[in-house]
């Protein structure tokens, strides 16, 4: 099956400055790949996603970038904020017939003000 | 406030007692997912269903059980046998459609005493 490995377990940033995410997965049949925001207390949350025929995705402060051939996808955060502070989890799956989802095992992202 | 919901949000049992959780869903979704979330370790997969009366293991499915008698309705069973169940449970739900967005509930904290 999918295996996702994700690091770091925590990063620290001062705010202002970029944050980046790592992420790689085994399974080269993987072709839709989330990203979700878990702030303290909360549910998680899809913040940005991106598939596999596509190698960059933007949104405002938040980008992901994939690299098909290698097996590994980034999330970047720039001029980072104070609410961007939560648990961040990459994930990864195979639309071809089912959901299943595999997520990494999580980001603790702290911006120290 | 429609959504995804789940019952109770913290729950203490004995141990050698069985224990339901409930997750409801007003979104019309097909598929629904029971998630364990431990420190460290991310989002497991414990269960999932893509339709109603039916339903498949996931990564950790040892020691739990489901049904999926209705769309809206998904509810765990944590067993005896789980020899582990203190954790955080999230359960969430998605359109059946490839590429979908998995929608969360608010999760049951269970804690065996």
């Amino acid at each position: 099956g999918e295996n996702v490995e994700q690091h770091p377990s925590t990063l620290s940033v001062q705010e202002g400055d970029s944050a980046v995410i790592k992420c790689t997965y085994s399974d080269s049949a993987s072709n839709y790949f989330p990203w979700y925001k878990q702030e303290l207390g909360k549910r998680p949350q899809l913040i940005i996603d991106i598939r596999s025929n596509v190698g960059e995705k933007k949104d405002q402060r938040i980008a992901v970038t994939l690299n098909k051939t290698a097996k590994h996808f980034s999330l970047h955060i720039t001029e980072t904020q104070p609410e961007d502070s939560a648990v961040y989890f990459c994930a990864a799956s195979w639309s071809g017939g089912y959901q299943k989802v595999t997520f990494g095992t999580g980001t603790k992202l702290q911006v120290i003000p | 406030d429609g959504g995804i919901t789940q019952s109770p949000k913290y729950l203490f049992r004995k141990e050698g007692q069985n224990v339901t959780l409930s997750c409801e869903q007003n979104l019309n979704h097909d598929a629904m997912y029971w998630y364990r979330q431990d420190p460290g370790q991310g989002l497991r997969l414990i269960y999932y269903s893509q339709i109603v009366n039916d339903f498949q293991k996931g990564d950790i499915a040892e020691g739990y059980s489901v049904s999926r008698e209705k769309k809206e309705s998904f509810p765990l069973t944590v067993t005896s046998a789980q020899k582990n169940p203190t954790a955080f449970y999230l359960c969430a739900s998605s359109r059946s459609e490839t590429y979908n967005e998995q929608f969360f509930g608010p999760g049951t904290r269970l804690t065996v005493l």
